[in-house]
């Protein structure tokens, strides 16, 4: 079956850079379009971008092109990296799959990852 | 950007109770609608997509435009979750902030 497992360091300093992959099993990852999405300690879901194997992509403005994401094919994963981290940026992190047979909707989700920006 | 404003926050209810969750969108979407539930330490789960169709037999989504909502016909206690609207119409994706349900 499908599945998509986040990875990463739980701790980032603010200043730097937040480096996240995604590990994508049980099916190409050039068959979909895929998603990074985030939610703070108690608050709700924030759409960070998405990415297609092509390069394709589609960030959130509200990030101010701090957004970086990538896919590597060859190990069947994407990347996301956040430039100049502030504690505003503690999360959990989530990828997640993009079905355009659904209306774009966003039916399969790892577990994710908690980040923690702090010195 | 479309603005997606879910309603309520947060809401009490009963198991057996019938509850309905609304969310509207600041500019016509068409149907593209989603509804996911998350349990407390766990990652979204999508319930509804193209703002009606989906598995969960309980569950039903009625909308189109800008106007949609979201019924539980009967609640059982796996419901008692937070559940977030989601527009696909056009990035960026934005999610509604996302009702709380808790029991009475």
């Amino acid at each position: 079956q499908v599945q998509l497992q986040e990875s990463g360091p739980g701790l980032v300093k603010p200043s730097e850079t937040l480096s996240l992959t995604c590990a994508v099993s049980g099916v190409s990852i050039r068959s979909y379009y895929w998603s990074w999405i985030r939610q703070p300690p108690g608050k709700g879901l924030e759409w960070i971008g998405n990415i297609f194997y092509s390069g394709r992509t589609d960030d959130n403005p509200s990030l101010k092109s701090r957004v970086s994401m990538s896919v590597d094919t060859s190990k069947n994963q994407s990347s996301l990296k956040l430039s100049s981290v502030t504690a505003a940026d503690t999360a959990v992190y989530y990828c997640a799959r993009i079905n355009y047979d659904f209306r774009n909707a966003f039916d399969m989700w790892g577990q994710g990852t908690t980040v923690t920006v702090s010195s | 950007d479309i603005q997606m404003t879910q309603s309520p926050s947060s809401l009490s209810a009963s198991v057996g109770d019938r509850v309905t969750i609304t969310c509207r969108a600041s500019q016509s979407i068409s149907r593209f609608l989603n509804w996911y539930q998350q349990r407390p330490g766990q990652a979204p789960n999508l319930l509804i997509y193209g703002a009606s169709s989906g598995v969960p037999s309980r569950f039903s989504g009625s909308g189109s435009g800008t106007d949609f909502t979201l019924t539980i016909s009967s609640l059982q206690p796996e419901d008692f979750a937070s559940y977030y609207c989601q527009q696909t119409y056009s990035p960026p994706y934005t999610f509604g902030q996302g009702t709380r349900l808790q029991i009475k």
